[in-house]
């Protein structure tokens, strides 16, 4: 059956430093994969998405980047975080278009 | 991507139906219609999707109007666990959520 890993579930990181989420996916191959991310009290905000690897497609400009390095790994970085970019981050997969699956997300706090 | 409205928020009682509507009317011929929902804490769960014809899973019904433009997601029993956000996302290909329904169920 297809799983997905995201770790860490909490993390409280200082303004200025850097950050990488990884995201992994088991029991499929070449899905499509997306980071999501929800600031407090507001919708999910889609971020980045990537169809294959080495493929990234950014939806909103911002202080993050992301990589997708192997198949079924993708990465959420950034080199300096800003205080805005506090919020619950989650990752999915889909093959095709129907039934996304969801990661359980990371809880960011930059303090 | 196809604009939505859906209710803020709406009520229910446990073991009662729930008829969540939503108003796509700028949906395109290519778009599914995909309902997911999200409980506190956590990221979304896929609850069911369709093009044109009603729809049923061990989870709910989704009742699609016939030129499109709504659709309606159907919980036949309400319990406790199905108290949510409810998204409502006419989409081919990537998905973009909106406020959704926040769904309150009491005892």
């Amino acid at each position: 059956s297809q799983t997905i890993h995201q770790w860490p579930a909490t993390l409280v990181q200082p303004v200025g430093s850097p950050l990488s989420l990884e995201c992994t996916v088991e029991g499929t191959s070449n899905p499509n994969l997306y980071w999501y991310r929800q600031a407090a009290g507001r919708g999910l905000q889609l971020l980045f998405y990537s169809v294959g690897i080495g493929q990234i497609s950014s939806e909103v400009p911002q202080n993050l980047s992301a990589s997708r390095p192997q198949d079924r790994q993708f990465i959420l970085s950034s080199k300096k975080l800003l205080l805005s970019d506090s919020g619950f981050y989650l990752c999915a997969w889909s093959v095709g278009q129907y039934g996304y699956t969801f990661g359980s997300g990371t809880r960011l706090t930059v303090v | 991507d196809a604009k939505t409205t859906q209710p803020n928020s709406m009520e229910s009682n446990e073991e009662e139906p729930v008829h969540l509507p939503c108003n796509h009317s700028t949906i395109s011929g290519t778009d599914y219609i995909h309902w997911y929902r999200q409980l506190p804490s956590q990221g979304p769960e896929y609850v069911i999707h369709g093009l044109t014809s009603n729809v049923n899973n061990r989870m709910a019904s989704l009742a699609i109007a016939e030129d499109r433009k709504s659709s309606t997601l159907i919980l036949h029993r309400a319990t406790l666990r199905d108290a949510a956000v409810y998204y409502c996302i006419p989409s081919y290909g990537k998905l973009t959520f909106g406020q959704g329904t926040i769904l309150t169920v009491h005892p």
